[in-house]
């Protein structure tokens, strides 16, 4: 396995349209989550995933914002209506709790910029 | 509420070096876990060291070590003989005991720069 994947690494966009991210987990693991990082901050989460179901949502994520995960393996972020806020780095996490838990393993991050 | 204070914005020091990165949390748990994450240019947050809260015990992992001091709530973490390769930022981050160690409160991180 060759850890957290993700796609696009970097998405150019115009204010006011949609985009969509993909996270591909380490296999096996059950738990998959989403951060946003701005310039000179600390990661900040946004959602978390055990299999299928959404258990939790942070405020910052705002009505414009839906992730998914259909099947329980990848995972999807979609923005709709981009604003020039929204420019920053997406992280996706993955972490297992099904032997022992283990610590969460990130990917290299989509950096969307909102022009 | 959780929170995690870096106070060290950036740090720079000379290659051999030794330093200290420092992280003062908050928290109303009694439970917790502790982390540090590496974050090098390209830009994916490497895990360093998991430490729950009633485990006190310092730590070393090569030219790596930890020290966890509940009564000050800190948890700081010291490069021994600093390399050029120690270059990245680096994050302190706190977790509840809920089960969920991916749902981290990160500080704001402290760049550290090994000069040659």
């Amino acid at each position: 396995d060759t850890g957290v994947s993700q796609d696009p690494r970097h998405k150019i966009t115009k204010r006011g349209q949609n985009v969509t991210f993909r996270c591909d987990p380490i296999s096996e693991h059950n738990r998959l989550y989403w951060y946003r990082q701005t310039l000179g901050q600390g990661p900040e989460f946004l959602t978390y995933f055990q299999n299928e179901a959404q258990l939790e949502k942070s405020r910052l994520l705002s009505d414009r914002f839906s992730a998914e995960r259909p099947k329980g393996s990848f995972s999807t972020l979609e923005i709709q209506r981009t604003e020039q806020g929204d420019s920053a780095m997406y992280l996706c996490a993955s972490s297992s709790t099904r032997n022992t838990d283990t610590e969460a393993f990130f990917g290299q991050g989509t950096r969307l910029t909102v022009v | 509420a959780q929170k995690v204070t870096q106070a060290q914005t950036e740090i720079s020091v000379v290659e051999k070096e030794d330093v200290t990165l420092d992280c003062v949390y908050e928290t109303r748990d009694t439970t917790y876990y502790l982390f540090w994450y590496k974050q090098p240019p390209s830009g994916e947050l490497v895990f360093l060291i998991r430490r729950n809260s009633f485990d006190e015990q310092n730590e070393i992992s090569g030219r790596y070590s930890w020290n966890f001091q509940k009564s000050t709530s800190s948890f700081n973490f010291t490069i021994t003989a600093s390399q050029v390769v120690d270059s990245a930022v680096y994050f302190c981050a706190l977790s509840d005991y809920r089960g969920s160690q991916g749902n981290l409160i990160f500080g704001k991180g402290t760049k550290l720069s090994v000069k040659p």
